[in-house]
This record gives C-alpha cells, sequence and structure tokens, in this order.
C-alpha cells in the first residue's frame, strides 16, 4: 500500500534552516508528482511546493519562494523540502503529498495520498 | 485570505443533508478541476470528491461534488456523527500557478 512517512521536523531559530525528508513506498515514485502542503495547528490548508516527476520542474507559493527549495532523488524514493531564512509565520505541520495523474498536469489539485505530517517550530 | 471561499461552518442533524460551498474565479475553478478533502481531528487530509464529482474507490456515495461555473459543491446525505470534520477545496489556479484551497469548513453534526 501508498505510505508517505516525512521527517526532519522540529525546532529552529528564526532565520535558521531545515530539511524534511519524505521517504515514499507502495507506488512508482519516479512517475508521479510531489507536493508539500503546511497547516498551522487549528488552521487551514496552505500549498507550499510541487515537484514534477522527474524534478525538472517546480512550483511555490509566494510566501515561500526564495526561501524554500523542493527537490527530489528517485533513486531514493524520497522527496525533500530545503527551508532556509525560516520565520515564525512558517510554524506548522508539514505535509508531503502523491499528485494522482488522473488529473491533467497542472489543471487540478488531486492529492490522493498524505503522509501523517512532520510539526516544524520556528522560535527562540 | 484564501483564494477559494468556503463558508467557515456549517451544521446539520443525524440523517439529514448539507452542502458546502466552494467560490473562485475564471482562474482557478472556471477552468480547472475541483477536490474536496475531510480531515478528521488529528489526522491528515483524505481525498473524497476529485475532478469536480468523482469519488476515489472506497468513498461512499453518500459524498457528491459538483461544479458550475466558479463554484463547487460538495454534498453530505445521511449524516453521520463520524462526518464531523472539516472540508477543504482544492484546485489549480492557473494565473498564480499554484495550487489553492479554500479555508476550510467545519461541519457539525448535531
Amino acid at each position: 500500500q501508498v505510505q508517505l512517512v516525512e521527517s526532519g521536523g522540529g525546532v529552529v531559530q528564526p532565520g535558521g534552516s531545515l530539511r524534511l525528508s519524505c521517504i515514499a513506498s507502495g507506488f512508482t515514485f519516479s512517475s508521479c508528482g510531489m507536493h508539500w502542503v503546511r497547516q498551522v495547528p487549528g488552521k487551514g490548508l496552505e500549498w507550499v511546493a510541487f515537484i514534477w516527476n522527474d524534478g525538472n520542474n517546480k512550483y511555490y507559493a509566494d510566501s515561500v519562494k526564495g526561501r524554500f527549495t523542493i527537490s527530489r532523488d528517485n533513486s531514493k524514493n524520497t522527496l525533500y523540502l530545503q527551508m532556509n531564512s525560516l520565520r515564525a509565520e512558517d510554524t506548522a505541520v508539514y505535509y508531503c503529498a502523491k499528485r494522482d495523474k488522473s488529473i491533467p498536469l497542472l489543471q487540478g489539485a488531486h492529492l490522493d495520498y498524505w503522509g501523517q505530517g512532520t510539526l516544524v517550530t520556528v522560535s527562540s | 485570505q484564501s483564494v477559494l471561499t468556503q463558508p467557515p461552518s456549517v451544521s446539520a442533524a443525524p440523517g439529514q443533508k448539507v452542502t458546502i460551498s466552494c467560490s473562485g474565479s475564471s482562474s482557478n475553478i472556471g477552468n480547472n478541476y475541483v477536490s474536496w478533502y475531510q480531515q478528521l481531528p488529528g489526522t491528515a487530509p483524505k481525498v473524497l470528491i476529485y475532478a469536480n464529482d468523482k469519488r476515489p474507490s472506497g468513498i461512499p456515495d453518500r459524498f457528491s461534488g459538483s461544479k458550475s461555473g466558479t463554484s463547487a459543491t460538495l454534498g453530505i446525505t445521511g449524516l453521520q456523527t463520524g462526518d464531523e470534520a472539516d472540508y477543504y477545496c482544492g484546485t489549480w489556479d492557473s494565473s498564480l500557478s499554484a495550487v489553492v484551497f479554500g479555508g476550510g469548513t467545519k461541519l457539525t453534526v448535531l
């Protein structure tokens, strides 16, 4: 069965960096685009970034553009989110999610499997 | 402020029907496919509806989706206490080149 397991969350000071990982199993990782979505506890979902299956194209929310970098290693079935220049408002649970190919690329947001999330806290 | 607009909360009695609206624009809902997600307390979101009106396997037909113009609607019939959750609509925004979500709707089954 499909599994997505995030790791790398923790407490970091403002201005610091953190790298999140998401290990995928149960599907052909190299064939699927992947998303990062975050959620401030008690608040709504905020999309963060998306990467194509081959890693050649990436998209970012304006709130993280220039600070966060999404990447992947298809040989390791692993998705990454490098987060730099962290701010208090980046505090959230970060989910990785798999794009389902039933919707044409860039015409919807069918995220068919989600990880359990990893909490990032930015605080001094 | 979310790009897609949902009511903050809805409520209904067990066994009744409820609808949740999601309003957007031509750059998102108007020209792209809408998905709906259910998030039970303390868990990750789960897709209920994709491509406007399709249900993934395992999702009961009590859940339905529709789209008209720049708005979408999630319908839930035969409400159960286990349906109490937050519900989110989502789609791609072609102008922003980004996934956009609604602010979420909290469903209370009275």
